[in-house]
């Protein structure tokens, strides 16, 4: 069974581009949620999706970004314009139970972004 | 909010033991996890334990949980090479699905 996949891996971009990351879950996980991890700093939640749904967004940081999660299965990541301090990873996660304790999220390999 | 902490290095020799620490604030955290991140790779399940546990083994892997300190440490017998990563603590509270994620520990074995 595929896991969480993420693309791209990588992507350098100047600061005022956009970029946009894709996040493909786990077949027939409806959760699906982004996470990320400036430099040196903790991993930070950023939002939460029920299948096409925006459960939970009180860790976007601004509206530079912008998620969607069109039917329901692959969701895209955009950050519009880059600045410096959004470099870091930013991972995918998806989970197949919604909002119990201990539901154990499987994150993909991460998408590491460096504005410059 | 919940904050959880972690040491940011640690270095040991090869076949001795690891013992990463995390503390966290909020005492009704129900599931308490350790990832590891391995350089240029995502984020790998090592092991998790529930609240109501005080020790988990698993093959090389322990984890303590000490609620009265919110406290939990990973320990990893034998060290080897290849657990050199970063390992994060993460918790989880009743009712909800966003995980507290510490700084990572990069715990670094020395041959």
């Amino acid at each position: 069974e595929a896991g969480v996949t993420q693309f791209p891996s990588h992507s350098v971009i100047e600061k005022g581009q956009t970029v946009t990351l894709r996040c493909d879950p786990i077949s027939g996980h409806d959760n699906l949620y982004w996470y990320r991890r400036v430099m040196g700093k903790e991993i930070k939640f950023l939002l939460h999706f029920v299948k096409e749904s925006k459960q939970d967004e009180s860790g976007m940081p601004n509206n530079r970004f912008l998620a969607e999660r069109t039917g329901g299965t692959y969701s895209t990541l955009k950050v519009q314009p880059a600045e410096l301090e959004d470099s870091g990873v930013y991972f995918c996660a998806s989970s197949q139970l919604t909002g119990a304790s201990g539901n154990t999220i499987y994150f993909g390999e991460g998408s590491w972004l460096t504005v410059v | 909010g919940e904050d959880v902490e972690q040491s940011l290095f640690l270095s040991v020799r090869e076949g001795d033991s690891s013992v990463i620490n995390c503390t966290y604030t909020d005492s009704s955290s129900t599931y308490l996890y350790w990832y590891k991140q391995e350089p240029g790779a995502g984020l790998q399940l090592l092991t998790y334990i529930f609240s109501n546990m005080d020790m988990k083994q698993d093959q090389r892997l322990t984890v303590l949980l000490n609620k009265k300190d919110k406290h939990l440490s990973l320990r990893i017998a034998d060290t080897q090479t290849g657990d050199s990563a970063i390992y994060f603590c993460a918790v989880v509270g009743p009712g909800t699905y966003k995980y507290i994620f510490g700084t990572g520990t990069r715990l670094k074995v020395l041959a």
